[in-house]
């Protein structure tokens, strides 16, 4: 089955810096690739996905990449502010049907004032 | 608007004792999910209903049940709570469409722990 890794665990930038966080993934037939944001006592939201017929994304302050030949993909948060500091989940999966998620380890990301 | 509610939000039970969590969702999505996270974790998927059939992940112990009554709700049912299944229980829905990438939403959770 699918397995996905995510680095770092934890990371701590200053505010205005750029974070990245990185993925890769086992299973070259998954095809459909979120980032899930979790605050403490809350459930997941989705801030950006892509899908493996594109390369990159953005959001305003957000952008995912996708190197399918390397089954990696990353997370780019720029002008990083105070409240983007939660709990960040890669995820991967193959669309047939439902869509049964694969989750990464998680990244705790911390913005310093 | 709240889309994926999930009462409820924290529950307390004895080991042994079953308890059930409940889903709602007013999305109409066909497809509901029941994910557990445990602390510091990622959310792993304990298994999902596609309409009105159920599937179950291979790993998924006996002890988790699930019904879904009607589209809008969706139950997990813990027949006999072990101290290792304190977790937060996450409730997710999606539309599946041929074709088509559709967002899985999550609820807020539920927060079991078990005396």
């Amino acid at each position: 089955g699918e397995n996905v890794e995510q680095h770092p665990s934890t990371l701590s930038v200053q505010e205005g810096d750029s974070a990245v966080i990185k993925c890769t993934y086992s299973d070259s037939a998954s095809n459909y690739f979120p980032w899930y944001k979790q605050e403490l006592g809350k459930g997941p939201q989705l801030i950006i996905d892509i899908r493996s017929n594109v390369g990159e994304k953005k959001d305003q302050r957000i952008a995912v990449t996708l190197n399918k030949t390397a089954k990696h993909f990353s997370l780019h948060i720029t002008e990083t502010q105070p409240e983007d500091s939660a709990v960040y989940f890669c995820a991967a999966s193959k669309i047939q049907g439902a869509q049964k998620l694969v989750f990464g380890q998680g990244t705790r990301l911390t913005i310093n004032p | 608007d709240a889309m994926v509610i999930q009462n409820p939000r924290y529950q307390v039970t004895q080991f042994g004792k079953p308890v059930t969590l409940s889903c709602s969702q007013t999305l109409n999505h066909n497809v509901m999910y029941w994910y557990q996270q445990k602390s510091s974790q990622a959310p792993k998927l304990l298994f999902h209903y596609y309409d009105k059939d159920f599937n179950n992940e291979a790993d998924t112990p006996d002890n988790f049940q699930s019904r879904r009554p009607n589209t809008s709700f969706c139950f997990l049912d813990i027949r006999s709570p072990g101290l290792g299944d304190a977790a937060m229980y996450l409730c997710a829905t999606s539309r599946a469409r041929t074709g088509r990438w559709e967002t899985q939403y999550f609820g807020p959770g539920t927060r079991l722990l078990v005396l």
